[in-house]
Formats: structure tokens, C-alpha cells, sequence
């Protein structure tokens, strides 16, 4: 019954070793989005795909990059992860019909780094 | 911009009370959506309740309830019979019209249920 998958739930790195987080949905959504979120603190949006349309936040680091190769699947890498990347990262996608739509969450993947 | 507040950092209740977590909002948007979401310990992000800028009555769903005050700005969540599996974080959230809008947050509430 999982609609947003994250693989993996937890993720250990070490620091400057990439890495790549993953999420899939069941829902046919057009809009994919990644989120950051430390600890006690809302989350942060870094992007968001609109189909194939990739629409960055304009603070997220440029070590931050997505993949979305089709409507199920997208991908975040962190090309040189620093300590300072330790977060929860969350997945969430919606419709794409408005602004009231809701956006559904995954579980999350815990990244710490080393 | 758009801005969401919850003053309320942390919030004790006993179980099967009801209790009230707070959230004030702002936007020059005429056309927005109203979002409450649970956060557990163990990180996912539970969709609760929605309220549109338009929608003449308050939203329900069991045992949550929005009390949206628009005048006031206001989208107080009411949890009624608490358990103690309402522990979490929650989050008030809003976003304006247009596909793929961000959605904006609050600082969230920690509510803890006791015996």
C-alpha cells in the first residue's frame, strides 16, 4: 500500500564519498519534490520535478543534484556530502493540478555522515 | 511571501482530552490550501487535514478537526480523544495557487501525551 518509497531508510556516508538517495511513487504524480529537514527544525525544499522540468530553490548548494528518469522514480546525489548534510531527507510528490493539491511524503532516509 | 506560525513549541495533553495546537498564517493570496501533517520520532511525514481559502465549512477527519478562522488568519488544529500515538511533531502548512507551489511551514508543535 506504500505510495512514496524511499530506499534506503537510513544511509551512512562518509564525509566527501557520494552518495544517492531514492524515492518511487505509485501515485502517477507529475510533481516529484526533495526536502531536507535537520533535526528539530521544518523542512527545507531543495527542488522539485514538474514532469520532466527540473526546478531548483535557489539556496539549495550546488552540491545537490536530482535525476528523475521517469514518473516513478527520482533520484537525489550528493556529490561530496559534508558533515553539515547530516539530515533527514524527505520525498514527497502531488498531482501538479494546483496549488491545493497535497503533497504526500515518504518515509524519509536518515543520511549521517562520518 | 507567504509565512505560518505556531507558537507553540511544546504541548502536553492526557489521554482522551482534547486539545487545540495553534497556527496563524499570512498571505496576500486570495487562493491557498491549509495543511496539517504528523511527524513521529520515527521521521515520516503523515498527512492529517486540509482546509482551502474557500471552503465554507471547517475540515474534519475522524478524530481531527481545523478550526479556520479567516479573518483572523487562523487554522487551529483540534485533536479530540487523544492517544498516546499522537506523540509527535506537528506541522502547519500552507501553499498559494500554482501547480508545483512550495509548500510553506511552520516551526512545528512537539505534542506529548501522558497517562
Amino acid at each position: 500500500d506504500a505510495m512514496v518509497i524511499q530506499n534506503p531508510r537510513y544511509q551512512v556516508t562518509q564525509f566527501g564519498k557520494p552518495v544517492t538517495l531514492s524515492c518511487s511513487q505509485t501515485l502517477n504524480h507529475n510533481v516529484m519534490y526533495w526536502y531536507q529537514q535537520k533535526s528539530s527544525q521544518a523542512p527545507k525544499l531543495l527542488f522539485h520535478y514538474y514532469d520532466k522540468d527540473f526546478n531548483n530553490e535557489a539556496d539549495t548548494p550546488d552540491n545537490f543534484q536530482s535525476r528523475r528518469p521517469n514518473t516513478s522514480f527520482c533520484f537525489l546525489d550528493i556529490r561530496s556530502p559534508g558533515l553539515g548534510d547530516a539530515a533527514m531527507y524527505l520525498c514527497a510528490t502531488d498531482p501538479g493540478r494546483g496549488g491545493t493539491d497535497t503533497q504526500y511524503f515518504g518515509p524519509g532516509t536518515r543520511l549521517t555522515v562520518l | 511571501a507567504q509565512k505560518i506560525t505556531q507558537t507553540q513549541p511544546g504541548m502536553f495533553v492526557q489521554e482522551k482530552e482534547a486539545v487545540t495546537l495553534d497556527c496563524t498564517y499570512d498571505t496576500s493570496d486570495p487562493s491557498y490550501g491549509l495543511f496539517w501533517y504528523k511527524q513521529p520520532s520515527s521521521g515520516e511525514m503523515i498527512f492529517l487535514i486540509y482546509q482551502g481559502s474557500y471552503d465554507q465549512q471547517n475540515a474534519t477527519e475522524g478524530r481531527y478537526s481545523l478550526n479556520f478562522q479567516k479573518a483572523r488568519k487562523s487554522a487551529n488544529l483540534v485533536i479530540s480523544a487523544s492517544q498516546l500515538g499522537d506523540s509527535a511533531m506537528y506541522f502547519c502548512a500552507m501553499r498559494g495557487p500554482g501547480t508545483a507551489s512550495k509548500l510553506t511551514f511552520g516551526t512545528g508543535t512537539r505534542l506529548q501525551v501522558t497517562l
